[in-house]
């Protein structure tokens, strides 16, 4: 069974920095890209970074970029999210998903989310 | 980077009615990945079509997707209480991942 679990969230205040983990299991960690994507509360989804099986390419949305760095470690089947400066708009859950092995470009299994707070 | 607009916003129906939610791309986006995806509250999203119009594993056919272009179309032929949830279309494009804003399926 595919499992993905997020864990690292919590409240920091502006400014601060977090580390968000994914551990997966249930496949073949290091054959799949694998993506973050965030839900403000109330609000929608929205695509935040992707990696490629060895990390070496890796994608930002203009929203994160300079601030969130997204690596792995294929040895330990976990994907990080290391969270710099953070502002009060990077409040959200942040789902961890996995890219689709097929090139459609789709995310068929998602983890159940990390809910963190940026506040004073 | 391609926008997607999701219409209606908010979708009031009974069960046993149709549904067709309609998303709409800033330019052309191809077919191939286009995905559509359902969200219950406190929960994750759920894949549901991927490649525009193909089912994901275990959605039943009550769900259909169509469309090309610019112009997609998710419809669920008779709504089950189960269905009534938030849905979003997605597509990739230029290394970007971009979501719809999502609309509100509610029980009239």
């Amino acid at each position: 069974e595919v499992q993905l679990v997020e864990s690292g969230g919590g409240l920091v205040q502006p400014g601060g920095s977090l580390r968000l983990s994914c551990a997966v299991s249930g496949f073949t960690f290091a054959s799949y890209w694998m993506h973050w994507v965030r839900q403000a509360p109330g609000k929608g989804l929205v695509w935040v970074s992707s990696t490629n099986n060895d990390a070496g390419t890796t994608n930002y949305a203009d929203s994160v970029k300079g601030r969130f760095t997204i690596s792995r470690d294929n040895a330990k089947n976990t994907l990080y999210l290391q969270m710099n400066s953070l502002r009060a708009e990077d409040t959200a859950v942040y789902y961890c998903a996995r890219l689709s092995g097929d090139y459609k470009m789709y995310f068929d299994y998602w983890g159940q989310g990390a809910l963190v707070t940026v506040s004073s | 980077e391609i926008v997607l607009t999701q219409s209606p916003g908010t979708l009031s129906l009974s069960p046993g009615e149709r549904a067709t939610l309609s998303c709409r791309a800033s330019q052309s986006v191809s077919s191939s990945y286009l995905t559509w995806y359902q969200q219950k509250p406190g929960q994750a999203p759920r894949l549901l079509m991927y490649g525009a119009s193909s089912r994901a594993t275990g959605i039943p056919d009550r769900f259909s997707g169509s469309g090309s272009g610019t112009d997609f179309t998710l419809t669920i032929s008779r709504l089950e209480p189960e269905d009534f949830a938030v849905y979003y279309c997605q597509q990739y494009g230029n290394s970007l991942w971009t979501f719809g804003q999502g609309t509100t399926v509610e029980i009239k």
